[in-house]
Parts: C-alpha cells; sequence; structure tokens
C-alpha cells in the first residue's frame, strides 16, 4: 500500500472487553515496531518486530497486552480485559531494513481507543 | 536509564525568526538520534537520523546537529507552515527500543 494502514481509526470499547488493533505496514518492510502516545507526550515504545520474530517486548505494560506478526507483515497488537487506563492513540510504524540498520520510519495515522 | 528531554516545550516564533530547539539525551551507547515533525492529528513523520558526535544533516530550512549529550534542531526563517511538534527520540545500540522525548511546540506567526 502506499502507507502505514492501521483500522479501526476509532475504536471504543466497555472495560474487561478484549480489543485487537491491525496495523498492515508498507509492502517490502522489515520492521515492525508498535507505540502508544499520550495527548501531549511522545511516543511511548510497546514492542518490536523483525519479520515474525518479536525481537523486543520490554515496552509492554502488562501481560494483558500481546502482539504477533505471523507472517513477517500485518501484525496485531491485542489487550484482554481492558482498563480505563489503556485509553490511548496507538501507533503502528515500519521501515524497510532491520533496527540495526536505523532506517527512516513510516508511522500509522494511528488507533485512538477509548476504555469506559 | 535511557532519557530524552525537549526543550522548550513550546516556541512562538514571527516569520523570518530563526531559532534552535534543543534534545538532550542519556543513553548507553547510542546507535542513532531521530528528528521527526508531528501535525495535529497525524502520525510523526521522520526528518534525521544522526548517528555520531559533530554530524549534521539538512533539510530545506531545518539543520540538526548532534553532541555527544544533545541535538540541536535549528530552524532558518521559519515559515507558517513549519508550524507542528518536533520529536526527538533515540536508540540504544543492542536494542530496538526507540525513546521519545516529549516533544517541542512550534508555533510560527505570519
Amino acid at each position: 500500500g502506499a502507507g502505514v494502514s492501521q483500522s479501526p481509526r476509532y475504536k471504543v470499547t466497555k472495560r474487561g472487553q478484549d480489543v485487537a488493533l491491525r496495523c498492515d505496514p508498507i509492502s517490502g518492510h522489515v520492521s515492525l515496531y508498535w507505540y502508544r502516545q499520550a495527548l501531549g507526550q511522545g511516543p511511548e515504545f510497546l514492542t518490536y518486530f523483525n519479520y515474525e520474530a518479536q525481537q523486543d517486548k520490554s515496552g509492554l505494560p502488562n501481560d494483558r497486552f500481546s502482539a504477533e506478526r505471523p507472517e513477517g507483515s500485518i501484525s496485531t497488537l491485542t489487550i484482554q480485559r481492558t482498563e480505563q487506563r489503556d485509553s490511548a492513540m496507538y501507533r503502528c510504524a515500519s521501515s524497510l531494513n532491520t533496527g540495526g540498520t536505523n532506517t527512516e520510519a513510516f508511522f500509522g495515522q494511528g488507533t485512538r481507543l477509548t476504555v469506559v | 536509564e535511557d532519557q530524552v528531554t525537549q526543550s522548550p516545550e513550546a516556541l512562538r516564533l514571527q516569520e523570518g525568526e530563526s531559532s534552535s530547539l534543543n534534545c538532550s539525551y542519556t543513553v548507553s551507547g547510542l546507535r542513532g538520534l531521530f528528528w521527526y515533525r508531528q501535525d495535529p492529528g497525524k502520525g510523526p513523520e521522520f526528518l534525521f537520523t544522526l548517528y555520531s558526535a559533530g554530524e549534521e544533516k539538512e533539510k530545506e530550512r531545518l539543520k540538526a546537529t548532534l553532541t555527544k549529550k544533545e541535538s540541536f534542531l535549528h530552524i532558518t526563517a521559519p515559515k507558517p507552515e513549519d508550524s507542528a511538534t518536533y520529536l526527538c527520540a533515540v536508540q540504544a545500540r543492542g536494542g530496538f527500543k526507540t525513546i521519545f522525548g516529549a516533544g517541542t511546540r512550534l508555533f510560527v506567526k505570519a
């Protein structure tokens, strides 16, 4: 595709429900990052994939958060038993080369999650 | 602990009034320092990567410089369309985590 695509753009869910956020990176991009961004703050790192391998998940807040990228392309971030504090903008970014080579990362428009 | 601090939090300039944004960082071995621009309601847009002290990069009215402790984003003769939040981020060697600062909100008035 032309850019990084995230869906849904907006998600409202009730506390305790599970949600799945999808990221479709730019075709051919090896690296994929998930971030969470609060209003007025910079993105906060959650996890990193190199192809299908999750190489860094140190930023996931707790075990309710998980992510996968089974075929090395589309990725899903899943939040189980959502809580109000999970409300935020969730952003995905992809880059052509691996994280060790520092190339330009392209960000998606994000998914605005609201837990009520 | 790896950390990024940006100053000022907000900066108001008149069109044509040059200035600099600061990014102070502490990291256990720098792999790269990044600058991004973010417009309201949009994702960050990549501007520059700097790898080592002394390196400089330019793009239109923007120039980024790097020392061992900080980076500056110099804006020469800014225009209203340069108004945005500018984010600085670092990545440490041996890992993939990218740490962002809170950003500097730049307002340029015509």
